[in-house]
């Protein structure tokens, strides 16, 4: 089983913050990937990267940013949250082919946004 | 359309019985299934990868069917503990280059 953490678990803060949800794997995936999904509801691919310096945009507009400076390491951020995005984040990755691998799951971020 | 489809249900499933539910998708180029468990507000789990002749891990029975392109997922003697939302995911494009979720297919079972 893949060991993909997230930080933090669960975040309520207030509007205009700037935040960043950390996102790390050990197991050396080169595919990494972030979600949104509210309660209840589908999965929203947001953002993913095929490796270091690699970012790309998901199905789902997001108002959000990453970046892939190490292997291990996929933070998103927010520059000025809203409560529009309240949301859980989950981060994911995968090894080898985009699709021919599962992906593994953190946690998940649950962010409330006041 | 949506790419990959399932019924929502919820499907209330007595404990001990059978449960079956499939998943649609819509293109022909597909290559990689897989069902996904999810529990409320927790984090989806790799349930099991469909292969093209059909699989079974314990209680559980994938089917992949490329003609009418569903994939189905089985649970036999089903246990209190298999009440979560099942997500179906399928890589979308010839070149394999994106996995899709399906929406979720909520399941209760019931003593």
């Amino acid at each position: 089983e893949a060991d993909i953490y997230q930080t933090p678990r669960y975040l309520v803060i207030g509007t205009g913050k700037k935040i960043t949800l950390e996102c790390s794997q050990t197991m050396g995936h080169d595919k990494m990937y972030w979600y949104q999904q509210d309660p209840g509801m589908e999965l929203h691919l947001i953002h993913y990267s095929y490796g270091v310096n690699s970012t790309e945009k998901g199905d789902l507009s997001s108002e959000s940013t990453v970046s892939r400076i190490r292997t291990e390491h996929f933070p998103l951020t927010l520059e000025s949250a809203r409560p529009s995005h309240t949301s859980q984040y989950l981060c994911a990755s995968s090894e080898g082919g985009w699709g021919n691998q599962p992906q593994h799951f953190g946690d998940g971020t649950r962010l409330s946004i006041l | 359309r949506k790419e990959v489809e399932q019924d929502p249900g919820p499907f209330n499933v007595p404990e001990g019985a059978t449960v079956a539910f499939n998943c649609t998708y819509s293109n022909s180029a597909s290559q990689s299934f897989f069902w996904y468990r999810q529990d409320c507000r927790k984090e989806p789990k790799l349930l099991m990868s469909v292969y093209s002749s059909g699989n079974e891990d314990g209680r559980f029975t994938a089917q992949l069917n490329r003609a009418s392109q569903y994939i189905s997922l089985l649970i036999r003697d089903s246990k209190l503990s298999d009440s979560a939302t099942y997500l179906c995911v399928v890589n979308i494009g010839a070149a394999g280059n994106k996995l899709t979720f399906g929406g979720g297919t909520r399941v209760l079972v019931k003593p």
